[in-house]
């Protein structure tokens, strides 16, 4: 069984800080995909990582890819209420990278 | 588009008793999937499709079955409902030419929540 070990489990931090979110599996997988959900709804897609190394920036959000393809990381700098949410790191699997393995997610506070 | 649509959005059964959650989607996409979200553990998959009439098991199929019989369609299948089924389940699709370099990013329904008592 893969598994992707998402830390910390819950986040409640400042308005203005930064913080970082970690996943990490003992897997190797074809993409890393990074999602994030708020109550009452499904997950929406932020980012797919797939080169190992690769980073990627979305405004305030980057989200590094690690070497070896088997961690990933996603860096808030300066947290805004806005980004509060439920935030799962997703690793490809499978013959053809079809198929998905979630963390058990990092639930994001930010107070303003 | 409406993107993919999952009914009902709330459902309470009494154990033993049966039910069918819908899911359909308008992207033509070839990939659909079935997820159970259960309070921190995450989202775990319980059956997928690559295409009209065929499906495969996930992590979690037990007590579940689905079929594909359009490109638009999955419905999940719940046969003698137990409490151990009672959680959120999310439908998405994702679409793959088949280049072999596909990262099959998925969109999700707005889900279904289930209790059974």
């Amino acid at each position: 069984t893969q598994l992707l070990e998402q830390s910390p489990q819950f986040l409640s931090i400042q308005e203005g800080e930064n913080l970082t979110v970690y996943c990490n599996s003992s897997s190797v997988f074809s993409s890393l995909q990074w999602y994030r959900q708020e109550p009452g709804e499904g997950p929406v897609l932020l980012v797919t990582v797939v080169t190992g190394g690769e980073v990627k920036k979305l405004k305030r959000l980057t989200f590094q890819f690690g070497d070896a393809r088997k961690d990933s990381s996603l860096h808030i700098t300066a947290a805004q209420p806005g980004d509060t949410g439920l935030y799962l790191c997703a690793g490809g699997i499978g013959e053809y990278g079809n198929k998905l393995v979630f963390g058990a997610g990092t639930i994001l506070r930010v107070k303003s | 588009n409406a993107g993919v649509t999952q009914t009902p959005k709330f459902r309470i059964l009494k154990i033993g008793q049966s039910m069918t959650l819908q899911c359909t989607q308008d992207m033509n996409h070839n990939y659909m999937y079935w997820y159970r979200q259960d309070p921190g553990m995450g989202l775990k998959l319980i059956y997928y499709s690559v295409g009209a009439g065929i499906t495969d098991k996930g992590e979690v199929p037990n007590g579940y079955n689905v079929s594909r019989s359009t490109t638009e369609d999955f419905p999940l299948r719940l046969e003698l409902a137990a409490p151990s089924q009672t959680s959120v389940y999310f439908c998405a699709s994702s679409y793959a030419r088949g280049t072999g370099t596909e990262t099959y990013e998925q969109y999700f329904g707005p889900g279904t929540r289930l209790t059974v008592t």
